[in-house]
């Protein structure tokens, strides 16, 4: 149980282009999900909590205009990273717990390449 | 604010050996958890263990057991009987207990594991 759904897991696109990444929770309702920036080698990097019918909480330095969450539904949140630049190059994972102090679940993440 | 400290960026253990992973972790919080999580090459992030603070029975499952202790703010791993599969990068993870609201985990740099034949 408690299986979070990512997709794409791949995107290749070219600079200006506008995408959005899409996390679901299949077996349970998430009324927060999570979303972070991994570089190669590198630790996870919080960009943003997700929240159910109200605004994202972004992180300190994390450029809301750039990165726009969606969490519409109790299964789904989007991520859509938009204008996307090379610089914008990264791995993208999301997460939900299904439950309150519950460990959280990962989705299986998204490699963005912006060329 | 919780940081979570890794000192051990990348261990190599040959199979079938035991290998410890390191991790400290501050905070002023009383009511936490903390986790181990394992990236494979793959790059899922895959649940290993979890502690709660508030027990001070050490979690195992399995291969996997930890060394908690709180006074000191440490959370080791220990992974007994090595395998070809444990090779990964580990994270320590910290969660502040809200009790009972979503909060987010404070990862720490990681350590990546190599597993030799």
């Amino acid at each position: 149980g408690a299986v979070v759904s990512q997709h794409p897991s791949r995107v290749i696109c070219k600079s200006g282009t506008s995408v959005k990444i899409e996390c679901r929770s299949l077996d349970f309702q998430a009324t927060t999900m999570f979303w972070y920036r991994q570089f190669p080698k590198k630790s996870l990097m919080l960009m943003a909590t997700s929240n159910e019918g109200s605004k994202a909480t972004y992180e300190q330095g994390v450029e809301k205009d750039k990165f726009l969450i969606n969490h519409a539904s109790l299964t789904l949140s989007t991520l859509t990273v938009t204008s996307a630049h090379p610089e914008d190059s990264s791995f993208y994972i999301c997460s939900a717990p299904p439950g309150p102090n519950q460990p959280q679940h990962f989705g299986d993440g998204t490699r963005l390449s912006i060329l | 604010a919780q940081t979570v400290t890794q000192s051990q960026p990348e261990m190599s253990v040959q199979e079938a050996e035991t290998v410890t992973l390191s991790c400290t972790y501050d905070t002023s919080e009383s009511n936490y958890y903390l986790f181990w999580y394992k990236q494979p090459p793959s790059r899922q992030m895959i649940l290993v263990i979890r502690q709660e603070a508030y027990k001070q029975q050490n979690a195992t499952e399995n291969r996997f057991s930890v060394n908690f202790q709180k006074a000191a703010k440490s959370f080791s791993l220990k992974i007994s009987d090595s395998q070809l599969g444990d090779t990964a990068m580990y994270f320590c993870a910290f969660m502040k207990d809200y009790g009972g609201a979503t909060n987010k985990l404070i990862f720490g740099t990681g350590t990546l594991l190599a597993v030799q034949p």
